[in-house]
């Protein structure tokens, strides 16, 4: 079944010390979003790809980088984590263009960050 | 900006009963509303959409949707309830496309539903 995989799915680090979340998906969509969801909170859409085309939210921290190597990957890095980032970081994806604006987004199982 | 309201953080019901989870919208233009579902530690999982056309939206695992355009209201319905029911359920409105493509969600709060023997 096409599907959007992340790993890992639990992920326990130190403050300060640098982490990379990855996603990877088989639908083959153009476009692949970044949510933070805290406890029991709606996510929150921290950037988007459109292809390459990397799109911030406004308010995500600038701690908060992504890189997008082809279609499948995308990757989710935090620099410095603080003990707020402790989250499920959520992948998800959707097909791309005016015309499919409407389609549902496909989302991961997400992992849950802890940082200590 | 397009938003959502989920009045009830939680929802209790028995099993075989019906269950009605709410979501109101507050929208300029036509409404694009959607419905997920999250279980403990999964990510979120499509339901169902209203984009136009018929107001009972039908939707995966047996539930549906009525869209209301008097009362700006797109309640979650099942005719009977499923223990297995029991999870976290989000509406959504397209609050606008993103640039190059792709959709911009804005989330309600979320309502726990719990369905009991």
């Amino acid at each position: 079944d096409a599907m959007v995989i992340q790993n890992p799915r639990y992920q326990v680090t130190q403050f300060g010390k640098p982490v990379t979340l990855s996603c990877s998906q088989t639908l083959n969509h153009n476009v692949m979003y970044w949510y933070q969801q805290k406890s029991s909170q709606a996510p929150k859409l921290l950037f988007h790809y459109y292809d390459k085309d990397f799109n911030n939210e406004a308010d995500t921290p600038d701690n908060f980088q992504s890189r997008r190597p082809n279609t499948s990957f995308c990757f989710l890095d935090i620099r410095s984590p603080g003990l707020g980032d402790t989250a499920m970081y959520l992948c998800a994806t959707s097909k791309g263009g005016a015309a499919d604006s409407n389609q549902p987004q496909h989302f991961g199982d997400g992992t849950r960050l802890s940082i200590l | 900006a397009q938003s959502v309201a989920q009045p009830e953080d939680q929802v209790n019901v028995a099993e075989g009963n019906p269950l009605t989870v709410k979501c109101t919208y507050s929208v300029s233009g036509n409404p694009y509303l959607f419905w997920y579902v999250q279980y403990p530690n999964r990510g979120l999982q499509f339901l169902l959409k209203y984009i136009t056309g018929d107001n009972l939206v039908k939707g995966s695992y047996g539930f549906e949707a009525e869209f209301n355009k008097s009362q700006t209201s797109f309640h979650l319905k099942k005719p009977s309830a499923l223990v297995s029911d029991s999870a976290l359920y989000f509406c959504a409105v397209r609050d606008l496309i993103l640039t190059g493509g792709g959709n911009k969600l804005t989330f309600g709060t979320g309502t726990q539903l719990k369905v009991e023997l």
